[in-house]
């Protein structure tokens, strides 16, 4: 079955320090895979998605297909990063189905 | 554009009875999908609706169950309540410009927290 994997529910990093948000899925085929963020009190909402290459709020994430990863990267944490982050995939014959990861908890302590 | 609503914020019920939750899709939106958020976990797809038919399904038994209006609007119908259906549950809307569904970007509702007693 296909499945996101994200392997840390919390990531605690200092201001300034880089980030890596871990992605993994378990799909055959191509994926389109998405990186959604929720900050505190707000709704979950659209980070980036893989086909659009995007650099959001300095975040990046590059999809490898050999490793079956989408990690998230960005080179200097700001503590407004700090929120619950989600990886989503979305597969071709399953139309707008969202599989989403467990969720990782950042926080950028000053 | 207020984006996505849901409603009610929040619901208590207890084991047996049936809810109704509400959700009116962003401006410009056709298709509705919901989910179902427990307490330290992702979202879990329920089911989607497009052009008024449930047009996708995740592994939900059938106390859950649908419908959408011609407005795009839609409701989201459990019966029999369980302990275990208490979570968050959160509509999302997209557009079908891709026509299957596929990679498109869903924009959520702040959400209805059930919980059941």
């Amino acid at each position: 079955a296909q499945r996101v994997t994200q392997p840390e529910k919390l990531l605690s990093v200092f201001k300034g320090a880089p980030v890596e948000l871990k992605c993994n899925y378990s799909y055959s085929g191509s994926p389109e895979l998405f990186w959604y963020v929720q900050y505190s009190r707000q709704r979950l909402q659209l980070l980036l998605r893989h086909i659009s290459r995007e650099s959001i709020k300095g975040f990046t994430a590059d999809l490898n297909k050999g490793e079956t990863s989408f990690h998230l990267k960005k080179p200097f944490a700001q503590e407004e990063d700090s929120a619950m982050y989600y990886c989503a995939l979305s597969i071709y014959n399953q139309g707008g189905k969202l599989i989403f990861g467990q969720g990782t908890e950042l926080s950028v302590k000053p | 554009d207020a984006g996505v609503t849901q409603s009610p914020t929040h619901l208590i019920k207890t084991r047996g009875q049936q809810v109704t939750l509400r959700c009116s899709p962003k401006s410009g939106h056709d298709t509705v999908s919901w989910y179902q958020q427990a307490l330290g976990q992702g979202p879990q797809f329920i089911f989607q609706y497009y052009e008024e038919e449930e047009r996708q399904r995740g592994n939900f038994p059938d106390r859950f169950s649908g419908h959408q209006y011609p407005n795009y609007s839609s409701e989201l119908n459990v019966n029999a309540l369980l302990l275990g259906d208490s979570a968050l549950y959160l509509c999302a809307s997209s557009s079908r410009l891709l026509g299957t569904g596929f990679g498109e970007t869903q924009y959520f509702g702040p959400g209805t927290r059930l919980l059941v007693l």
